[in-house]
């Protein structure tokens, strides 16, 4: 079982949707989470971090279940602007502390 | 202004031919990775390193050396043993403070190497 699993997608949906993205991972010590937004051909950039207790951002809302070990990312009211690859990542408290990607899930944004 | 910065870009290579790809960060960090994407796929690490003059293999180290001389540098040298070198290579850096939120991982713009 891979670490970090994502859905590739493509979620195909129009504007003004919302949709939400799951990522599961498989080491329970994990303790830092991220959502990154991938445009094609780019590097990945920082969408937000997740926290234990959930947080917002404008449109975007993360959140964290330990118990069942995944992490969410809901985007409302979706605009074209937010067709983009989304990654998972994951730390883990082990010596190491390495980001660990999701092959991330395709969304296209259509009018 | 603090970031990471790759070089360069682009870059061609010959069959057998060793390239070394630059990444360099004035964000103070410790810890520095190298990963690899190819196309529809996830990021792969291939070496990382957390403090100066150690590094640690990844996932898909053959093929691959590092050095880490400097807190600030950490390139990659592609070999000739890397049979399928043709990819887009991501730098990263984070800070390794644990008790800090700002855990989160900074990339360079990447660099797309092709064999020719």
């Amino acid at each position: 079982r891979k670490e970090v699993e994502q859905d590739p997608g493509p979620f195909n949906v129009p504007e003004g949707a919302t949709v939400a993205f799951n990522c599961t991972y498989s080491n329970s010590a994990s303790q830092s989470f991220f959502w990154y937004r991938q445009d094609c051909r780019k590097e990945p950039k920082l969408l937000m971090s997740v926290y234990s207790s959930g947080n917002e951002d404008g449109r975007f809302t993360a959140q964290l279940n330990r118990a069942s070990q995944y992490i969410s990312l809901l985007i409302r009211d979706s605009k074209l602007s937010d067709s983009a690859t989304y990654l998972c990542v994951v730390i883990s408290s082990g010596g190491s502390y390495i980001p660990t990607f999701g092959r991330g899930t395709s969304l296209i944004v259509h009018p | 202004d603090g970031g990471i910065t790759q070089s360069p870009k682009y870059l061609f290579r010959k069959e057998g031919q060793n390239v070394t790809l630059s990444c360099e960060q004035n964000l103070n960090h410790d810890a520095m990775y190298w990963y690899r994407q190819d196309p529809g796929q996830g990021l792969r690490l291939i070496y990382y390193s957390q403090i100066v003059n150690d590094f640690q293999k990844g996932d898909i180290a053959e093929g691959y050396s590092v050095s880490r001389e400097k807190k600030e540098s950490f390139p990659l040298t592609v070999t000739s043993a890397q049979k399928n070198p043709t990819a887009f290579y991501l730098c990263a850096s984070s800070s390794r403070d644990r008790g800090s939120s700002n855990t989160e991982a900074f990339f360079g713009q990447g660099t797309r190497l092709t064999v020719v």
